[in-house]
């Protein structure tokens, strides 16, 4: 069965804090994406990995396809960055097996 | 970044009437479109897919006669929730890729309310 595991589901913390999500998946996959849904509910796609690491301002993403893994960070977090991030899987079809989401909030 | 349109943002209609929603790209010709739901404080469900010309491929326990999704052109799909019902009220969001790329771009989304 392909499942999309996302932890921790809530996640608080201080401005300036570093934060990591983690998203775990159940075989192989053909790509990963990382998502942030704003309160107002639009969606930016923030990466697509296959494999490595890919860093985008204050945002890194990275992926270990032999421990099926990846993790979304975000460095000096700020209260801007509050959304919920979404992790989504493709099983080698085109259609994406969404995570559950973590709802991240980050107090000044 | 490619940009992908939704029309109308938000919609409050009657029960028993039928809401089309446009999804449109606009700088780039999307072959594959993507339908998805939100209920409140839950993850974006898939409904269906699809790609132009053909017709659409709906996810298990999705009703195809309900939601009627046109793909007619590269640049266009539709969403209409024909008879639409209090439960129908939902966040309803797009997104478009072309070709095999991995990339989807989506929609801000659409907010119906069905009173």
């Amino acid at each position: 069965k392909n499942e999309v595991e996302q932890s921790p589901q809530n996640l608080t913390a201080q401005e300036g804090e570093f934060i990591t999500i983690n998203c775990s998946y159940s075989v192989g996959i053909s790509a990963l994406h990382w998502l942030q849904q704003h309160p107002g509910g639009g969606i930016v796609s923030l990466f697509m990995l296959s494999s490595g690491k890919k860093k985008h301002g204050r945002l890194i993403a990275t992926i270990n396809i032999q421990e099926k893994h990846s993790s979304l960070h975000i460095t000096a977090s700020h209260p801007r960055d509050s959304a919920v991030y979404i992790c989504a899987v493709r099983f080698n079809n085109y259609q994406l097996i969404w995570g559950a989401g973590t709802k991240l909030i980050i107090k000044p | 970044g490619a940009v992908v349109s939704q029309h109308p943002s938000w919609v409050i209609c009657k029960s028993g009437t039928s809401v089309k929603i446009e999804c449109r790209s606009l700088d780039f010709q999307a072959t594959t479109m993507f339908w998805y739901r939100q209920f409140p404080k839950q993850s974006l469900m898939l409904m269906a897919t699809s790609n132009e010309g053909s017709k659409a491929t709906y996810e298990q326990g999705v009703e195809k006669d309900k939601f009627l999704i046109n793909h007619a052109s590269l640049t266009l799909s539709t969403l209409t929730v024909t008879s639409a019902h209090p439960e129908d009220s939902s966040f309803y969001i797009c997104s478009a890729r072309w070709g095999l790329r991995e990339t989807q771009y989506f929609g801000p989304g659409t907010r119906l309310l069905v009173l």
